[in-house]
This record gives structure tokens, C-alpha cells and sequence, in this order.
């Protein structure tokens, strides 16, 4: 159950796009198309922000957007906006119902 | 509109027991999957365990296993964590969640902080 790997900071300017990386192997990412993101603003709790490697949850902007390529999930998000300044996390289902989480990626919008 | 609500944590000695709860409104609880996920100060989170709908199923991270146990009472709509032998590494906030995602967790209580220090 090792944590999937984020880069640790990211950051783009207002208007800008940018991708958040997680690598994970072939016995999580790279065998489910479960990989889920989740938005944390700074003391509150996290928010889905996308499920099953590409849905969108109901309310959630069409700037994010999810993909994956062999062990590597990515969250794209376009048109940075100042409130999207947060830490964001991946997640994969990692089989025999256990999920494991990426160490966190902080966006800074500059 | 569904509702976590998570109480029960505090400050405990190392090798003590807290129980956590999670109060879940808006939806029919007996029919899902539910979560406990952590994060300890300045962390990343964790997920540590998770409970079948009429719990007789569940599982556990490699960290928590043989001292935490989660269970449901579904005609009480609650969650619960049962942790036992705590230690330092365990201090975090601990979020229930669930309860529709599909290996994903959609709604997310406001989290319950447990301490373990002496």
C-alpha cells in the first residue's frame, strides 16, 4: 500500500492551464480505471472533484478534467482561477477493496 | 442532501482506545459502502478502512489492522471506528465518507481530530 506519487507543487497563472501528475503502478492506476481526484481548500474537508478516471461530479466545472496512460493519472485544469488555490490529491482503487491515496499536489494560482 | 457528521475524538495516551461516530442523514445508509479516510497534521490523506452495507464485510489498511475496527449500526444511520492501542503515528483528523461514489468518496464529514500524546 505505497502512496501514489504527486509532485508536490504546482502552479500557473490566472487564465493558464495546468496538469497535476500521479504515478502510481500496474497493481493500482495502471489496472483500474478508478482513479478519483479530490480538491482541499486550507481546514476543510476534501471535495470529489473527479471520479472513475474522467466524470465529472454533478456541480463540478468542465476546467477539470481527468485522463490516464498506462500507471499515470493526470488532472488537467483550464483556465486557472484564483480559487482553485488548493491542495489537490489522487486516489486509485488498489484492488481486494483497499484504495490508496497520492502524497498531495499544492496549486498555487499566481 | 446528504450529511456526515463525525464526533467522538480527543486527546488519549499512547496504548488507549477511542471510539469515533458518524452520524449520516439525507440518504438511506443501509443500502452503502462506507469509509473512514485520515490526514495527520500537515499530511496527506489516508484511507484506513472500509465497511460492505450490512457490514459483513470489511477491510483495513496495512497501518491499522488487528487494532482498528469499523462497524454500522444501520437503524441508527451511524458509522463507527473503533481504535484500540493507539499511537503517536495515529494523531490525525479522521473523515468518514461515502456514501454513492463508485471507488470513489463523494460526500466527506467536517473530520473529528484525535490526539495521542502523553
Amino acid at each position: 500500500q505505497s502512496a501514489l506519487t504527486q509532485p508536490a507543487s504546482v502552479s500557473g497563472s490566472p487564465g493558464q492551464s495546468i496538469t497535476i501528475s500521479c504515478t502510481g503502478t500496474s497493481s493500482d492506476v495502471g489496472s483500474y480505471n478508478f482513479v478519483s481526484w479530490y480538491q482541499q481548500h486550507p481546514g476543510k474537508a476534501p471535495k470529489l472533484m473527479i471520479s472513475e478516471g474522467s466524470k465529472r461530479p454533478s456541480g463540478i466545472s468542465s476546467r477539470f478534467s481527468g485522463s490516464k496512460s498506462g500507471n499515470t493519472a493526470s488532472l488537467t485544469i483550464s483556465g486557472l482561477q484564483a480559487e482553485d488555490e488548493a491542495d489537490y490529491y489522487c486516489c486509485s482503487y488498489a484492488g481486494s477493496n483497499t484504495w490508496v491515496f497520492g502524497g498531495g499536489t499544492k496549486l498555487t494560482v499566481l | 442532501e446528504v450529511q456526515l457528521v463525525e464526533s467522538g475524538g480527543g486527546l488519549v495516551q499512547p496504548g488507549g482506545s477511542l471510539r469515533l461516530s458518524c452520524a449520516a442523514s439525507g440518504f438511506t445508509f443501509s443500502s452503502y459502502w462506507m469509509y473512514w479516510v485520515r490526514q495527520a497534521p500537515g499530511k496527506g490523506l489516508v484511507w484506513v478502512s472500509r465497511i460492505n452495507s450490512d457490514g459483513s464485510s470489511r477491510g483495513y489498511a496495512d497501518s491499522v489492522k488487528g487494532r482498528f475496527t469499523i462497524s454500522r449500526d444501520n437503524a441508527k444511520s451511524t458509522l463507527y471506528l473503533e481504535m484500540n492501542s493507539l499511537r503517536a503515528e495515529d494523531t490525525a483528523v479522521y473523515y468518514c465518507a461515502g456514501p454513492y461514489g463508485v471507488n470513489a468518496f463523494d460526500f466527506w464529514g467536517q473530520g473529528t481530530m484525535v490526539t495521542v500524546s502523553s
